[in-house]
């Protein structure tokens, strides 16, 4: 049972545009949501958090939007630059020190 | 401040050998997260560290495990490999308490033949 999913295995943006990258939770019980940005062959670098107490949080290009009912959130990057092509994953913890819990990424590509 | 260090890099082991990775925590967190990265797949979780003590463990055989040593640092070990075992491996650590996020090391790419 994926309890974060990404449904969208990639993404291609072109440069200077806005890059929307989406997931979708299942367990009520998360409240924090981050995300991870991935470089091939290197560990998954944080990126921006979240929690559930609240609808958006921004840093410089990046915003992470949270809808609770829906259940959903997305990563917003504007301008996307070639630089942010990598592969992104979303991730949700349940309130307390636990694990992580991650989708499966989506690959965004961004053409100059 | 150094990151969260793992080694080795990269491990070439025989399908029933034993493979040990290591990792250690950025100073001052006492949490430590094992994923594994298999190809085409996400982060899958494996074993949680806290204080010295397994927290949780993912869906995974036991010939997974591993141990946090007093320093914070901790051990995977993984016995009787398979060929499926090959992946990336990565260690992240964590303050704890409340919505903290956990860091990643660079990992290690196990490779099983």
């Amino acid at each position: 049972d994926q309890q974060v999913k990404q449904n969208s295995p990639s993404l291609s943006v072109q440069e200077g545009r806005i890059s929307i990258l989406n997931c979708d939770y299942t367990n009520s019980m998360f409240d924090y949501f981050l995300w991870y940005k991935k470089y091939p062959a290197e560990g998954p670098t944080f990126l921006i958090s979240i929690s559930s107490i609240k609808d958006k949080n921004e840093d410089g290009r990046f915003t992470v939007f949270l809808n609770k009912s829906a259940k959903h959130l997305s990563l917003h990057i504007v301008p996307s630059q070639p630089g942010d092509s990598a592969v992104y994953f979303c991730a949700a913890r349940v309130e307390g020190n636990t694990p992580l819990v991650f989708g499966k990424g989506t690959r965004l590509s961004v053409i100059a | 401040e150094a990151g969260v260090t793992q080694s080795p890099t990269h491990l070439i082991k025989t399908r029933g050998q034993q493979a040990t990775l290591r990792c250690s925590p950025i100073s001052g967190h006492t949490s430590v997260y094992w994923y594994q990265q298999a190809l085409g797949l996400g982060l899958q979780f494996l074993l949680w560290y806290d204080e010295g003590e397994e927290r949780n463990r993912g869906n995974f055989p036991p010939r997974f495990s591993g141990r946090q040593f007093p320093n914070y640092s901790s051990e995977l070990n993984v016995n009787a490999l398979e060929l499926e075992d090959s992946a990336l491996y990565l260690c992240a650590s964590s303050l704890g308490g409340l919505r903290t996020e956990a860091f990643f090391g660079q990992g290690t790419r196990l490779t099983v033949v």
